[in-house]
Formats: structure tokens, sequence, C-alpha cells
């Protein structure tokens, strides 16, 4: 079955960076785009942006441009999500979810990502 | 970007109620409309796709509609583990664009 699992939850102070990781079982890592979207607290989803696993291909939100970086290792079927800069704004669980074309089929459980001084 | 809006935001319904959630988009997006659903503590799960497509193991209750810049989700008949929050989301262009949610809670 089709299993994106993340790694753990992370705190970090204002102006470090975060990188969450994602690990794809199930399938064909390399057939499918991987998305991260993230939610704040009680808030809606906010989409961030894409990967393509097999060429590396990446586009992010404009939002999130300079700061944001989806890599992948495809020989251990992972992607990762490394966002720098951090703020307090950007204290939120952060998914990734694989896309066929743009409808996110499969999601992981989420990384709760704590900015704080 | 293509904004997306939802409405209502919240519907208080009973079990085995009729509830339609309706999204609109900002500009035309023929077809390309997902829907999903999220639980508190959990993924958001993916219940349509192409405005109207059923997800595998999705069930049959859950129905989408509509093309454009107009859509609809439909419960048939509202099971206790439907309570949750639903987003649309636009498929269409680059970047993808979810609309606020619409909560759906017992009344």
């Amino acid at each position: 079955q089709v299993q994106l699992v993340q790694s753990g939850a992370e705190v970090k102070k204002p102006g470090a960076s975060v990188k969450v990781s994602c690990k794809a079982s199930g399938y064909t890592f390399t057939s499918y785009d991987i998305n991260w979207v993230r939610q704040a607290t009680g808030q809606g989803l906010e989409w961030m942006g894409w990967m393509n696993p097999n060429s590396g291909n990446t586009g992010y939100a404009q939002k999130f441009q300079g700061r944001v970086t989806m890599t992948r290792n495809t020989s251990i079927s992972t992607a990762y999500m490394e966002l720098s800069s951090l703020r307090s704004e950007d204290t939120a669980v952060y998914y990734c979810a694989r896309g066929e074309q743009w409808d996110l089929d499969y999601w992981g459980q989420g990384t709760l990502v704590t900015v704080s001084s | 970007d293509i904004q997306m809006t939802q409405s209502p935001s919240s519907v208080s319904a009973s079990v085995g109620d009729r509830v339609t959630i309706t999204c609109q988009a900002s500009q035309g997006i023929s077809s390309w409309l997902a829907w999903y659903q999220q639980k508190p503590g959990k993924a958001p799960k993916l219940l349509i796709y192409a405005a109207s497509s059923l997800q595998s193991g999705v069930p049959s209750r859950f129905s989408g509609s509509g093309s454009g810049t107009d859509f609809t989700l439909t419960i048939s008949s509202l099971q206790p583990e439907d309570f949750a929050t639903y987003y649309c989301q636009q498929a269409n262009s680059f970047p993808p664009t979810f609309g606020p949610g619409t909560k759906v809670d017992i009344k």
C-alpha cells in the first residue's frame, strides 16, 4: 500500500532552517510528483510547492520563493523540504502529498514545526 | 493566483441529513477541482477529483458536480464519520490553491 512517512516534530529558533523528510513506499517513487502543503493551527491548507522526483524539477509558490528548497534522494525514495529564515509565522504542520497532476491522493502524517525563541 | 471561496464556512447537521457545500473559483477552471476531507489531527483525504470523479475507496454518498467557476460537494446521507472539515482545491493552473474550508459539525 502507498505510504508517505514523514520525519518527527522539530523546534527551531527564529532565523534557523528546518529540513523535513518524506519517505515513500508502495509505489514507484519517480512516477509521481511530491507536493508540500502546510497548515497553521486552526487554519486552512497552504500549498508550498512541488517536485518531480524523476527529474528533480521544482516549482514553488511565490510566497516561499527564495526560502524553500525541495530535493530528493531516489535511492531511498525520500523527498525533502527545507525552509530557511524561519519566523514565528512558519509554525505549522507540514505535509508531503503525492500528486497526480495537482490532485493530492496520498498524504504523509504531517510534521509539526514550531518556531520559538 | 486563482482564489477559491467556499460556503457556508460551517454547517450543523444531523446524521442522515443531505449536506451541500459550494465552492467558487475566481476564474474558470474547467473541471479541474478536487475535494478533500480533513478530520482533527489528521492529514487531508482526497474525496473527489476532476470535479465529479470519486476517489477509490470513498463511499458513494459523496458526490461532486460543477464546471467553470461553480462547484458543489454533496453528502447524500450524513454519517457519524463524515463530521469533518472539507476543502476544495483548484487543480487547473499553477499554483494550486485551496478554499478556506467548510466545517461540518453535529447539530
